[in-house]
């Protein structure tokens, strides 16, 4: 079981983006996909969860908004996108798998690094 | 929305001492807790679910315990490889949330 995520990227603020994050060794259409940020030197943020066999989506309150959860169960892979980034977006992002029946998270992605200056 | 809250926020340890690492929720979580170790430039990963059970592959020398508001998470004798930090997360109330991290530093 294995999620593997796009690469860093650098970014103006205003711009859009769209990470990806691609499951492979299992079922990705029968297993919930999260995405947790992690700001530089802080704690871990959970934003949002997708089941790509259905595309159904949950997202945190604090996250509600500003970003977009989405996937393409025909190339196993889910996507967190922004459409005006800011610099305050700049941080570490993973995704994880989802447990089948419980909400902790195995394995994680490498992480994408996002870095939005001016 | 609940706070977790893990305590202290770094710990110095010598190798081979143990470590003992705390995390407190504000309201009953039952044993929907888990712990995850970060390395230095890694991603997590899962150590602890069920506030007690072993991921698959993590050695025998971590082990939870706890329920309802208090859990804690030990590590009977510190290996080189261990020091990073650790987080816990709750799944027991939506959204899941993590605390805020202790960081297991060498002494």
């Amino acid at each position: 079981v294995q999620l593997v995520q796009s690469g860093a990227e650098v970014k103006k603020p205003g711009e859009s983006l769209k990470i990806s994050c691609k499951g492979s060794g299992y079922s990705f259409t029968n297993y919930w996909i999260a995405w947790v940020r992690q700001m530089p030197g802080k704690g871990l943020e959970w934003m949002g969860i997708i089941y790509p066999g259905d595309s159904d989506t949950r997202y945190s309150p604090s996250f509600q908004g500003q970003v977009t959860i989405s996937a393409d169960k025909s190339i196993n892979t889910a996507y967190l996108q922004w459409s005006s980034l800011k610099a305050s977006d700049t941080a570490m992002y993973y995704c994880a798998r989802r447990d089948s029946s419980y909400i902790y998270f195995d394995p994680w992605g490498q992480g994408t690094l996002v870095t939005v200056s001016s | 929305e609940i706070v977790m809250t893990q305590s202290p926020a770094a710990l110095s340890v010598s190798p081979g001492e143990r470590a003992t690492l705390s995390c407190r929720a504000s309201q009953t979580v039952s044993i929907n807790l888990a712990w995850y170790q970060q390395k230095p430039g890694q991603a997590p990963r899962l150590l602890i679910y069920g506030a007690s059970t072993r991921a698959t592959g993590i050695p025998a020398r971590f082990s939870g315990s706890g329920s309802g508001t208090e859990f804690t998470l030990t590590i009977s004798s510190l290996q080189s490889e261990d020091f990073a930090v650790y987080h816990c997360q709750q799944y027991n109330n939506w959204p899941p949330i993590f605390g805020g991290g202790t960081k297991v530093e060498i002494k």
